[in-house]
């Protein structure tokens, strides 16, 4: 059964510093591998996805994250923060013929003036 | 980027009463999910459907039903709500093909049973 954890429920950083969020799936063959964002009340935005090649993917709102096999990782990343990233952040896993998502619990970030 | 449109996007209701959340999107995607979200907590996928007349049940149980009747849309109807019921309900869909594991979400459903 494929299954992602979020190791950190919470994450408080400041305005311009660096930010890094850690995902770990299981998953029994290669993986498609998603992180959506969170606004208060809103529904899930893509950020950005993983199903091939080049193992950094880049995506939108200057945010990147690094699939690595032999870590089962896939760890979300953005150099300076801004006080609008301010949200919840969740990974995701599915693959293959299965169009199912798995999510992890997420991961809000608090970001400080 | 799919185009995916909830409504009522919050409603408040009594016990016992019937409820139907819509949704539709315009991408002409094939694939439609219901999950279910509690404040601060993961996503549960309750419902999904591959494609018209298609409609099956999700990794967690829920008292909804759901119908596809149309490619477009695909509603959730509780018919007795209880304040268990309680909850963010968000409507998602994808497309078959290389990108068909991207899941575009609508803005969600938030239903208050009281």
């Amino acid at each position: 059964a494929q299954s992602v954890t979020q190791p950190d429920i919470h994450i408080t950083v400041s305005e311009g510093a660096s930010l890094e969020l850690r995902c770990n799936y299981s998953y029994g063959a290669t993986p498609y591998l998603f992180w959506y964002v969170q606004s208060p009340g809103q529904g899930l935005q893509l950020l950005l996805k993983y199903f091939s090649g080049d193992t950094l993917v880049q995506g939108i709102k200057g945010f990147e994250a690094e699939f690595k096999r032999s870590q089962s990782s896939f760890n979300l990343r953005k150099p300076s923060v801004h006080w609008s990233d301010a949200a919840e952040y969740f990974c995701a896993v599915g693959g293959g013929s299965n169009y199912k998502l798995t999510f992890g619990k997420g991961t809000l970030l608090t970001v400080n003036p | 980027e799919a185009d995916i449109y909830q409504t009522p996007r919050y409603l408040v209701i009594g016990t016992g009463k019937k409820i139907t959340l819509e949704c539709s999107q315009t991408m002409g995607h094939d694939k439609m999910y219901w999950y279910q979200q509690d404040p601060g907590m993961e996503l549960h996928l309750i419902h999904y459907s591959y494609g018209v007349n298609s409609t099956e049940k999700g990794d967690l149980s829920s008292e909804s039903t759901v119908s596809r009747i149309r490619t477009e849309h695909f509603p959730l109807t509780l018919e007795s709500a209880r304040p268990s019921h309680t909850s963010q309900y968000l409507c998602a869909s994808s497309a078959t093909g290389r990108s068909g594991n991207t899941i575009y979400f609508g803005e969600g459903s938030w239903l208050t049973v009281v």
